[in-house]
């Protein structure tokens, strides 16, 4: 399948400061790219969905201006948690859809955000 | 992103046996992905069937999907200690995935 990188792989940073992850896709462009979050022994829940060149469209309950996401370029979306808190300590993936008309997507590896 | 089901939810199997997992979702999907997460690591991307496909093998592992039950299923023979990890299921639309719960398989050496 095609390569989704995420960076870092895991992170810890200080209560209060903000924290960016990249995703990006290596060998395709990838005009939509889906950003989640993972709690322990649980599913992703989807946070937010990112178009190239547009804003994010947030999943409900999703804090918009806590989570950041630009789209800036097609291979390349960042999430930026903002002021961040303990609470936010979780794993985030992105997905990268192969295309505009893409009828495929691929997972990063993930991202674990530890918050202290 | 909406929710299928994995079955089972745990499974313990002694190396060099068989582990079988199933998925199933609710709505009409493109592809299916397997991936396979060691505790509190990344996930690894274990192979993906097309919805015209019915079977798929790569190395020890062999995926079958039957769009008609909406259900797939993950083979992977002669387990190794190694496999022991969370398994879980991604069907993808074409706009958003279902995933199952995932199945956390453990094989005793």
């Amino acid at each position: 399948g095609a390569v989704v990188s995420q960076h870092p792989s895991w992170v810890i940073c200080k209560s209060g400061t903000s924290v960016k992850i990249e995703c990006r896709s290596l060998d395709f462009q990838a005009t939509t790219m889906f950003w989640y979050r993972q709690f322990p022994k649980q599913s992703l829940m989807l946070m937010a969905t990112s178009n190239e060149g547009s804003k994010a469209t947030y999943e409900q309950g999703v804090e918009k201006d806590k989570f950041l996401i630009n789209h800036a370029s097609l291979t390349l979306s960042t999430l930026t948690v903002t002021s961040a808190h303990p609470e936010d300590s979780s794993f985030y993936i992105c997905s990268a859809k192969t295309g505009s008309g893409g009828t495929e997507a691929f997972f990063g590896q993930g991202t674990r955000l530890t918050v202290v | 992103s909406q929710q299928g089901e994995e079955d089972p939810q745990a499974l313990s199997i002694q190396e060099g046996e068989n582990a079988t997992m199933n998925c199933s979702y609710k709505t009409s999907i493109n592809n299916l992905q397997w991936y396979r997460q060691n505790s509190g690591r990344g996930l690894v991307h274990l192979i993906l069937i097309r919805s015209n496909e019915r079977e798929k093998h790569s190395g020890r592992l062999r995926v079958t999907l039957d769009t008609s039950k909406k259900s797939s299923s993950l083979l992977i023979t002669a387990s190794r200690a190694a496999d022991t990890a969370s398994y879980f299921c991604a069907g993808y639309t074409g706009n958003q995935f279902y995933f199952g719960t995932g199945t956390s398989l453990t094989v005793i050496p």
